[in-house]
């Protein structure tokens, strides 16, 4: 069974398009993320959130914004999407604690046109 | 604020090989490390992590990660490269004050038979 799993794995679509990414773990863990990963494979953070707080890195656009129907699931809509959007997009999940080992979903590839 | 730099973008080896891929961090805290590895197309796998317990720390694959706090150093080695071992790898120190990860650039790890 796969622990964090993404959907869809590929995302085409026209500038100015609201998509959303889906992400789902079966791991029990309270917390999951987003990370961006561009063309040249450098990886940032983008949220953090558990069901007491979400964690946004300031840099990410006001266009892109989590929503976590229930602590399993962690989606990502983005509205208005740009030329630059276009990246890997991973999501992952860990339990606070000590041994805070974060897993990753395969990625959702976006590209804008 | 934690930053990690791994040096070297590009690494090539040969079959059989030692296999030395560098990480430098910075953090004003005792760090947690951890060096995922990402198979082409595919997300992240934790390959191992270090949490202030043994400073060597071995992991999947034949790989094992030294921690050097006088070098501020967590270098991962393998000592005979196989062709299965090409692919990116990332090193990461965790931020102590949530759990957020911050990573390097990453290097691509190619095997020459």
């Amino acid at each position: 069974d796969t622990a964090v799993s993404q959907t869809p794995k590929y995302l085409v679509t026209q500038m100015g398009n609201d998509k959303s990414i889906k992400c789902e773990q079966n791991l029990g863990h309270d917390t999951m993320y987003w990370y961006k990963q561009d063309s040249k494979k450098f990886l940032k953070i983008m949220f953090s959130y558990n069901n007491k707080e979400l964690i946004i890195n300031e840099t990410v656009p006001n266009r892109f914004s989590p929503k976590s129907p229930d602590k399993a699931h962690l989606n990502l809509h983005i509205n208005s999407l740009e030329l630059g959007d276009s990246a890997v997009y991973f999501c992952a999940s860990s339990q606070r604690g000590v041994e805070d080992t974060q897993y990753f979903g395969p990625g959702t590839r976006l590209t804008v046109l | 604020a934690q930053s990690v730099t791994q040096l070297g973008s590009h690494v090539s080896v040969s079959e059989g090989a030692l296999v030395l891929l560098r990480c430098n961090y910075s953090s004003s805290v005792p760090p947690y490390l951890f060096w995922y590895v990402q198979y082409p197309n595919q997300g992240l796998q934790l390959l191992l992590k270090y949490t202030s317990a043994a400073t060597l720390v071995k992991g999947i694959n034949g790989f094992e990660a030294e921690f050097k706090k006088s070098e501020t150093s967590f270098h991962l080695t393998k000592p005979s490269a196989h062709m299965s071992d090409a692919a990116e790898y990332f090193c990461a120190v965790r931020n102590n004050a949530g759990n957020m990860l911050t990573f390097g650039g990453g290097t691509r790890l190619m095997v020459k038979p």
